[in-house]
């Protein structure tokens, strides 16, 4: 079965520098969501889309931005990076409904130097 | 302030022990809860959850039971095997917009000792 798939794997960035992580839903899932997870720590809800629109957003900086078009892949800009910005990014996609399972990609692991 | 608290922070048990997971709440609007089964450099796997409404589900090996008086709810893991050695996160969620947002616990490692 697809699963969501995201670009890069790994990225390498300096600080101050920019970087656009990718996300490609599972097939018919039309909500993407973003989650940031530090090491050692619990996945933190960054935004979420639904149907080309955002829908929420959590604890994601000003310095970050996020969109879906409209074969409803996502993407997630991230400015003037910062040595914190360091962590694993999540995306998961789900279909639309009250108790709909989230489902996760692999991540993309971000390394700010 | 972590909204769901978890415990305990790491576990170590023999095969076939029943390691068990627990997660509070403080924020009734939560309605749903899944635990998640995470291996290193991998993305978070849903293994089961639940809704406020009944108080015990099983599927397989898993069994979430749920006190929604006390706010709180666990993970049992019967017959764990070496291959159950992962982290394991609660979590709670809402649908505050359109879209449901995962609030996780802070996370469990278990170590299955074959």
């Amino acid at each position: 079965a697809a699963g969501v798939i995201q670009s890069p794997r790994h990225l390498i960035k300096e600080k101050r520098e920019t970087a656009t992580l990718k996300c490609y839903p599972i097939p018919r899932h039309d909500t993407v969501y973003w989650y940031q997870q530090g090491p050692g720590q619990d996945p933190q809800f960054l935004i979420s889309f639904y149907e080309k629109m955002q829908s929420d957003k959590g604890s994601i900086p000003d310095r970050f931005s996020a969109q879906q078009f409209s074969d409803y892949h996502s993407e997630l800009n991230m400015s003037s990076l910062e040595l914190g910005d360091s962590a694993l990014y999540f995306c998961a996609s789900s279909l639309a409904g009250v108790y709909n399972e989230q489902f996760f990609g692999p991540g993309t692991r971000l390394t700010v130097l | 302030q972590q909204q769901v608290k978890q415990s305990p922070q790491s576990l170590i048990v023999q095969k076939g022990g029943i390691p068990i997971i627990n997660c509070a709440y403080e924020n009734t609007a939560f309605d749903y809860f899944p635990w998640y089964q995470q291996f290193p450099g991998k993305g978070p796997a849903l293994l089961i959850a639940i809704r406020p409404d009944v108080s015990e589900k099983k599927e397989g090996r898993f069994t979430i039971s749920f006190n929604k008086s006390a706010k709180q709810f666990s993970l049992h893991i019967m017959d764990s095997q070496p291959g159950d050695s992962a982290t394991y996160f609660c979590a709670a969620s809402i649908i505050p917009g359109s879209a449901r947002q995962l609030t996780f616990g802070s996370g469990t490692q278990l170590t299955v000792l074959p």
